[in-house]
């Protein structure tokens, strides 16, 4: 089964903090491709970040990081030195790659408010 | 460099209406995707169009349907509105359809329709 589990509803921290997404993914699919992507209120979906499942090397890019383990399934997003600006909803997502599917598996969501 | 286009950008119906719901793609992308995001949800796969042919449908019914045009825009139509189609609705557009699943998707700002 497939399916993406984001626990965090809402975090709320103050600008200048790091901040950490947690997301956990199931598949059973031995190739398979994790993405974080940003909803600001406009709605639009704003691509940020991808990971493959053959490459557990961790990157940093800018104040974006992120933590992947293929032990725990799990792939974490961290903001550092959060802004005002990075708030919105950021959700995270899974693209299985030999299951013939073409759909991406999201989760619910996690809404990140940066007070001034 | 225009992203992917949708309109209009709101929309309210009465229950069952039918509803067209329209989008360009980004230049140089030839494949669509539309997603469902009801409130406080996470986007929920609705089809993919590739060649002008439907190639992938999620768990959505038959009430929904859509259409892509030569020049690869496409259309999302819903019949006999319910009120609990309403929903963001998205539009994803890809170069290709293993690129959209490995490399991500780019994202319109959505329709937002409301069914009374």
């Amino acid at each position: 089964a497939q399916k993406v589990t984001q626990a965090q509803t809402e975090i709320s921290v103050v600008e200048k903090e790091d901040v950490t997404l947690d997301c956990v993914y199931e598949t059973r699919d031995t190739t398979y491709y994790l993405f974080w992507y940003k909803q600001p209120p406009s709605g639009e979906l704003v691509f940020l970040i991808r990971r493959n499942s053959f490459d557990e090397q961790n990157e940093i890019s800018g104040r974006y990081s992120w933590n992947f383990q293929k032990s725990t399934s799990s792939f974490n997003f961290t903001i550092t030195a959060s802004q005002v600006v990075d708030s919105a909803v950021y959700f995270c997502a899974l693209s299985e790659a030999t299951s013939g599917t073409y759909k991406y598996i999201f989760g619910t969501g996690t809404r990140l408010k940066v007070l001034a | 460099d225009a992203g992917v286009t949708q309109s209009p950008t709101h929309l309210i119906k009465t229950r069952g209406q039918q509803v067209t719901l329209r989008c360009s793609p980004k230049s140089g992308h030839d494949t669509v995707s539309w997603y469902q995001q009801a409130l406080g949800q996470g986007p929920q796969f609705i089809f993919q169009y590739y060649e002008e042919e439907e190639r992938q449908r999620g768990n959505f019914p038959d009430r929904f349907s859509g259409h892509q045009f030569p020049n690869y825009s496409s259309e999302l139509n819903v019949n006999a509105l319910l009120l609990g189609d309403s929903a963001l609705y998205l539009c994803a557009s890809s170069p290709g359809r293993v690129e959209g699943r490995r490399l991500g998707y780019t994202f319109g700002s959505g329709t937002r329709l409301t069914v009374v």
